[in-house]
């Protein structure tokens, strides 16, 4: 659910390995999911989606993993790359055709 | 292909001055479009979502009010800032059943 104001977790990794950013979502009946990746100064730009009704998708270098049970998220990024290095935030869309509402977010750096 | 438009990118005001933020979208119709407000460091809290010309639904009790003239307009109002709402405000709009598309958002600081 919305942790707006807490401040954001950070994951530093080096460049090359793989990262995985987790995220808990609070509604049992959302049916989709979204991770974003934002930018200093910008907005949010899509990564990944998944429906409800899978447990994994796979785009190019991401991985998402969705847990209905435990009502979790993860994105899983391979090869981390310095310009990987972004705020990442999970969204769910509450109710079919709802609002759109975003998790905590996490922080990643990327070390070279 | 769609667009969005946000404007301005930063903005100063005086505390009691009133607020106008305007975003528009482009190519396409009767989208989902949604105000949200980013404190620095923080995550993105949803202010106003609507699903169609004069629908809108308020998230969270606060200074500001949003309205939607037309079908591709969405406008965040406030008669009277106050230094809390200072932040980040992003305009994003949405096919009904996919991802929110978001604008580069206004720096709003309130003095």
């Amino acid at each position: 659910g919305e942790s707006v104001g807490l401040h954001l977790p950070t994951l530093s990794v080096q460049e090359g390995d793989n990262s995985i950013i987790n995220c808990a979502y609070s509604n049992s009946a959302s049916d989709y999911f979204i991770w974003y990746k934002q930018e200093s100064g910008k907005g949010p730009q899509f990564i990944i989606d998944i429906r409800s009704n899978m447990d994994k998708r796979q785009g190019q270098r991401v991985t998402v993993l969705l847990n209905k049970t435990v009502k979790h998220l993860s994105l899983q990024i391979a090869a981390t790359q310095p310009g990987d290095s972004a705020v990442y935030f999970c969204a769910e869309r509450q109710n079919q055709g709802g609002k759109l509402i975003f998790g905590q977010g996490t922080e990643l750096s990327v070390k070279p | 292909s769609q667009t969005i438009h946000q404007w301005p990118a930063t903005l100063v005001q005086p505390v009691g001055s009133p607020l106008s933020l305007e975003c528009t979208v482009e190519g396409t119709s009767n989208p989902n479009l949604y105000w949200y407000r980013q404190a620095a460091g923080r995550g993105l809290q949803l202010l106003f979502y609507s699903v169609g010309i004069g629908q809108i639904s308020s998230e969270v009790p606060q200074n500001l009010s949003a309205s939607r003239p037309q079908d591709r307009q969405f406008i965040l109002s406030s008669k009277k800032l106050l230094l809390s709402d200072s932040g980040f405000y992003l305009c994003a709009w949405g096919p009904r059943y996919t991802e929110a598309f978001f604008g580069q958002g206004t720096r709003l600081t309130v003095v």
